[in-house]
């Protein structure tokens, strides 16, 4: 069975301070594809992010980047210099290519609050 | 402007009453999916349908139907038979293929007293 934790269901930040949103998953897939997903107050999920199991190259996007370990099944987001508009509840995602290839598992979510 | 539609934002129904979800995409995208959201919780998948005419069951399908009868419409059917209807409801599309992320619509939140 696939799976995917996310161990923080909330954190609170002040802008500018760094944050790491932790991923941990499961899967008995040899090729599969980690995802992270932005969900801001108006509900709609943004995709942020696709990796591909056999990348493990991390990857940064402006105040944004991805820690992706198979060895420890991880798959971390870190924001540098947060802002207040990073505000939001924050999904990651594990597809496979076989058992799980018809679906997005998704974890519970984090809650990121950053405060002025 | 390519993207989902999803319609109503807000839905209120009696208990005991259908309900239907509307989710439009012009994207192209072979395949569409309807997830549902409860508060503090993750996604999970009801249906989801990779060509017209043809769709799957997914983890909580039970007091849900579905049809796809266009490649860019995908409608969400609440029925009565379903017990805990009160949700968050979500529709995505994606490129038929696993590499490829879905995208998803504004959702629908509905409320049944």
């Amino acid at each position: 069975a696939q799976k995917v934790t996310q161990a923080q269901t909330e954190i609170s930040v002040v802008e500018k301070e760094d944050v790491t949103l932790d991923c941990v998953y499961e899967t008995r897939d040899t090729t599969y594809y980690l995802f992270w997903y932005k969900q801001p107050p108006s509900g709609e999920l943004v995709f942020l992010i696709r990796r591909n199991s056999f990348d493990e190259q991390n990857e940064i996007s402006g105040r944004y980047s991805w820690n992706f370990q198979k060895s420890t099944s991880s798959f971390n987001f870190t924001i540098t210099a947060s802002q207040v508009v990073d505000s939001a509840v924050y999904f990651c995602a594990l597809r496979g290519d076989f058992q799980g290839a018809q679906k997005l598992v998704f974890g519970q979510g984090t809650r990121l609050t950053i405060n002025p | 402007d390519g993207g989902i539609t999803q319609s109503p934002k807000y839905l209120f129904r009696k208990e005991g009453q259908n309900v239907t979800l509307s989710c439009e995409q012009n994207l192209n995208h072979d395949a569409m999916y309807w997830y549902r959201q409860d508060p503090g919780q993750g996604l999970r998948l009801i249906y989801y349908s990779q060509i017209v005419n043809d769709f799957q069951k997914g983890d909580i399908a039970e007091g849900y139907s579905v049809s796809r009868e266009k490649k860019e419409s995908f409608p969400l059917t609440v029925t009565s038979a379903q017990k805990n209807p009160t949700a968050f409801y979500l529709c995505a599309s994606s490129i038929l293929g696993t590499p490829y992320e879905q995208y998803f619509g504004p959702g629908t939140r509905l409320t049944v007293t």
